[in-house]
């Protein structure tokens, strides 16, 4: 089945070392999405690539990082971990059909819950 | 700036219509979606409105009115997989703006 996979399913990192979630697609989709949740909070997205085309939200601490080497792969880097980072970070997909459709239905991977000790 | 305002917490009875609504400020706006997340899942999308008035899906109804900046998710025949939350989302240009979900409790 196509589906957008996310590894591992939990991390535990420490204070301030540098720590890569990884996330994959076989579904084709052109836009991949990392979102940043907490505990019973919504979604927040971080940043997008439409193709190889980044887009940072402007509230996107300089902390986070992300890497794109091919369609189907994307990668959060996160360079210094802190306490208040730690959350579930969810990769998502969508294939607009147009610009105005470009945050249209997505797909969700499983997400990766981060611990920073 | 934008801001959705969505009640925190909806309980009823399995075989219940339950109705949660969503309103919004956007600078811009394209569209309203919604999505279902259980207790540690992902989100999953259920629809979509781009445009005034009701959409269908099966058990599920989504419905925009852009000049009241108002939507509602209207769920029928409620079952007790349908606890989750459920977050109405904003598409202003640029943006995919969450709210801050709500809460549903189902019960037998």
């Amino acid at each position: 089945d196509a589906m957008v996979i996310q590894n591992p399913r939990y991390q535990v990192t420490q204070f301030g070392k540098p720590v890569t979630l990884s996330c994959s697609q076989t579904l084709n989709h052109n836009v991949m999405y990392w979102y940043q949740q907490k505990s019973s909070q919504a979604p927040k997205l971080l940043f997008h690539y439409y193709d190889k085309d980044f887009n940072n939200e402007a509230d996107t601490p300089d902390n986070f990082q992300s890497r794109r080497p091919n369609t189907s792969f994307c990668f959060l880097d996160i360079r210094s971990p802190g306490l208040g980072d730690a959350a579930m970070y969810l990769c998502a997909t969508s294939r607009p059909t147009s610009w105005v459709d470009l945050y249209n239905e997505q797909f969700f991977g499983p997400g990766t819950r981060l611990t920073v000790l | 700036g934008q801001s959705l305002e969505q009640p925190s917490e909806v309980t009823a009875v399995e075989g219940a219509i339950v109705q949660i609504n969503c309103t919004y400020q956007t600078s811009g706006f394209y569209g309203l979606s919604w999505y279902q997340q259980h207790d540690g899942g992902a989100p999953t999308f259920l629809s979509y409105n781009a445009l005034d008035g009701l959409e269908e899906t099966g058990r599920f109804s989504s419905f925009l009115s852009r000049s009241d900046s108002y939507g509602y998710l209207l769920l029928q025949e409620l079952q007790m997989k349908d606890s989750a939350s459920y977050f109405c989302a904003v598409i202003p240009p640029g943006k995919l703006i969450f709210g801050t979900g709500t809460r549903l409790q189902v019960f037998p």
